[in-house]
C-alpha cells in the first residue's frame, strides 16, 4: 500500500524568506509524487511532478520540489515567499506499477506567509 | 480555471437519504475520478471510470457509487447517507495522451448531512 506524511499541520514563513513544506512518502516501487494547492473554498490546484529525471523538479508560480530517492522525500520549495501563497499545500504519490491513476494523499500543510 | 465544474456547490441532506453529485469534465478527458476530503484531511480516493466502466476503486462501501456519460460528463451517487458522509466532494479528469498526464479537479461539492 502507498501512503504519504506531511509531518508539519502548519508552515509559517515570513513574506520573502524562502519555504520549505515537508513531504516523505512510501510505496512498494517507483513513484509518480505531484504536490498539489488548494485555495479556500477552491479545488485542487497542481503545481508540479516528479516523474523521472532530473531530482529538481521546477512547477508553477515558482516553486520547486526536489526528490530524494534514499529519503524518501518530496519536499516542496520557493526561494522567496509571497503573501498569495497562503494557502493548503497536498503531497501525493502513485505507485508506478498500480493500475489505477489513483493518488494518495498526505493530511495537508497549511501555509502561511507573514507580512 | 482547470475547465472540470462540479454541481451542486453546496448541497444539505439528512441521514439515510441519497444524493447524486455532478460532475462536468474537460472536452476529451476519458477517465474520471472521484475523492472524498473530510474535513482537515487530505483527499481520499473513491473510484475512477475510464470511457463509462468502472476501473479502480479505493475503500468505499457500494453504497458509493458512479456513472460516467459519453459527453465527458459523470455523477458520484450515495445511498444511505451517513453523518460521516460529510465532506468535500472532488472530481478530477485526465486526458489519454502523455505517459503520465496531472488530473484537473474541479472545485467540489460541499456535501453536509445532518
Amino acid at each position: 500500500a502507498q501512503s504519504v506524511a506531511q509531518p508539519e499541520d502548519q508552515v509559517n514563513v515570513a513574506e520573502g524568506n524562502p519555504l520549505t513544506v515537508k513531504c516523505t512518502y512510501s510505496v512498494s516501487g517507483n513513484p509518480y509524487l505531484f504536490w498539489y494547492v488548494q485555495y479556500p473554498n477552491r479545488g485542487l490546484q497542481f503545481l508540479l511532478k516528479y516523474i523521472t529525471g532530473d531530482n529538481l523538479v521546477k512547477g508553477s508560480y515558482g516553486f520547486e520540489a526536489e526528490f530524494n530517492k534514499s529519503q524518501t522525500s518530496f519536499h516542496l520549495k520557493k526561494p522567496s515567499a509571497l503573501v498569495s501563497d497562503s494557502a493548503l499545500y497536498f503531497c501525493a504519490v502513485r505507485d508506478r506499477g498500480a493500475g489505477s491513476y489513483q493518488l494518495t494523499f498526505g493530511k495537508g500543510t497549511k501555509l502561511s506567509v507573514i507580512p | 480555471e482547470t475547465g472540470v465544474t462540479q454541481s451542486p456547490t453546496h448541497l444539505i441532506k439528512t441521514r439515510g437519504q441519497q444524493v447524486t453529485l455532478r460532475c462536468s469534465s474537460q472536452s476529451g478527458h476519458n477517465t474520471v475520478s472521484w475523492y472524498q476530503q473530510a474535513l482537515g484531511q487530505g483527499p481520499q480516493f473513491i473510484f475512477q471510470y475510464y470511457r463509462e466502466e468502472e476501473n479502480g476503486r479505493g475503500n468505499f462501501p457500494p453504497r458509493f457509487s458512479g456513472l460516467q456519460f459519453p459527453n465527458y460528463s459523470s455523477e458520484l451517487n450515495v445511498n444511505a447517507l451517513e453523518l460521516d458522509d460529510s465532506a468535500l466532494y472532488l472530481c478530477a479528469s485526465r486526458g489519454d495522451s502523455g505517459r503520465w498526464n496531472e488530473q484537473f479537479f474541479g472545485p467540489g461539492t460541499r456535501l453536509t448531512v445532518l
